[in-house]
């Protein structure tokens, strides 16, 4: 069964450094989340992306973040500056039609740690 | 704006016995989508079971079952013969209907223990 993949799993970084989280959605879908969680607390969204431009953002998604599916088939998050606060859990989401029914289909998620 | 709730951060269950994780939600809007997600300690997302807001019949998934009160916006799960993979957090979501494509609000989870 076709599913969401995020690489890496763990990834460690220092304050300052740039870090960037890829998704590979599944393959025919074309719409295009990201959510993260911070420990403990609950899921939340930052961005949304289709036809290759942002479709919506939260607050969280300052201009520190960027988002870009370079290649047709990867899907990433870019943090440019990492914060202490940016970490947390990152997953991706996919689906292929709109539609508030719809199953979002996640990825396993990227542990981000900011040293 | 949307929020979701849950009063339960924590529950545990006998296995094979049932459990009810509770879920209440606020919205002005009349056309969205409740879903219960399943997240093991491997942390990948699963969706368990969903439920269209026009709908008054509760939704099932085999062991899953919901009861949907929309005057309430009361959204609970009902795990039957619960069983130790049950064990997991639990988020309740919501997102609206229609046919753009929107964002899913997550509520802040229920952590389940299933005991032997």
């Amino acid at each position: 069964e076709p599913e969401v993949t995020q690489t890496p799993s763990h990834q460690v970084t220092q304050m300052g450094q740039e870090v960037i989280l890829r998704c590979v959605p599944i393959s025919n879908h074309l719409y295009f989340y990201w959510y993260r969680q911070i420990l403990g607390q609950k899921v939340e969204f930052l961005v949304s992306f289709y036809n290759n431009e942002i479709s919506e953002k939260s607050e969280i998604f300052d201009d520190q973040f960027s988002v870009e599916r370079p290649d047709g088939s990867n899907f990433t998050l870019k943090i440019r500056s990492t914060k202490l606060e940016d970490s947390a859990m990152y997953f991706c989401a996919s689906e292929r039609y709109p539609g508030g029914g719809n199953e979002q289909f996640f990825g396993p998620g990227t542990r981000l740690t900011v040293l | 704006a949307q929020t979701v709730t849950q009063s339960q951060p924590e529950m545990s269950v006998q296995e094979a016995e049932t459990v009810t994780l509770s879920c209440t939600y606020d919205t002005s809007e009349s056309d969205y989508y409740l879903f219960w997600y399943k997240q093991p300690p491997s942390r990948q997302m699963i969706l368990v079971i969903r439920q269209e807001a026009y709908k008054q019949q509760n939704a099932t998934e085999n062991r899953f079952s919901v009861n949907f009160q929309k005057a309430a916006k009361s959204f609970s799960l009902k795990i039957s013969d619960s069983q130790l993979g049950d064990a997991a957090m639990y988020f309740c979501a919501y997102r609206r209907g229609g046919t753009s494509y929107d964002k899913v609000i997550f509520g802040p989870g229920t952590s389940l223990s299933v005991i032997p």
